[in-house]
């Protein structure tokens, strides 16, 4: 199993520009997470998702969007970047409903110029 | 609503020491817990978790964590700590019917040689 892949590792965008992080799993987990890290932080819930087709919004989802074709994959969009959607994000996913853990994926390193 | 609390952003410690890393959580229902860690430029890594039980829980690396429900914390623990324990530290919190977890801001451990 590869896990959690995330791609790009890292990228640089300009302020207006748009982009869609990539998320996969191949563990055939329902839940995944989309969640940014700060510095002094921790980590920031932006979006998540239960299963195919279903999505919701965590604590910080102005400036994203989501979507979940399929149970592997979950991207999460950028419209309009600006300088405050430069962070790390994280991908995340569980198994289902019940005490499970969350694996998460490498991350992406975004800046915002 | 939920939330958890880590008091300490540093915490340092000579290699063969103890260490410990606080953790507090506030839930209205009961908790799910866990610790992950976090080494430079990767994502978090699941380290143990309480679900219910015997108190102590024991994971992975030599870590161990004891709940205490009186005083709504989840420490982390380790009896002799070694230099490749050196990483970022969170606390996560669930309560039992919700599908998001919660994050500490995280704590800094060094262990020097």
């Amino acid at each position: 199993n590869a896990g959690v892949t995330q791609t790009p590792k890292f990228r640089i965008l300009k302020i207006g520009q748009s982009m869609t992080l990539q998320c996969a799993q191949d563990m055939n987990h329902n839940y995944m997470y989309w969640y940014r890290q700060d510095p002094g932080m921790g980590l920031k819930l932006i979006y998540y998702s239960v299963g195919a087709g279903i999505t919701d919004k965590g604590e910080v989802p102005n400036g994203y969007n989501v979507s979940r074709s399929t149970t592997e994959d979950f991207p999460l969009r950028l419209e309009l970047a600006a300088p405050s959607q430069t962070s790390v994000y994280f991908c995340a996913s569980r198994l289902t409903s019940g005490a499970y853990e969350q694996y998460f994926g490498p991350g992406t390193r975004l800046t915002v110029t | 609503a939920q939330s958890v609390a880590q008091p300490e952003d540093q915490v340092n410690v000579a290699e063969g020491n103890p260490l410990t890393v606080k953790c507090t959580y506030s839930v209205s229902g009961n908790p799910y817990l866990f610790w992950y860690v976090q080494y430079p430029n990767r994502g978090l890594q699941f380290l143990l978790k309480y679900i219910t039980g015997d108190n102590l829980v024991k994971g992975s690396y030599g870590f161990e964590a004891e709940f205490n429900k009186s005083q709504t914390s989840f420490h982390l623990k380790k009896p002799s700590a070694l230099v490749s324990d050196s990483a970022l530290y969170f606390c996560a919190v669930r309560e039992v019917r919700d599908y998001k977890l919660s994050f500490g801001a995280g704590t800094t451990v060094t262990v020097r040689a």
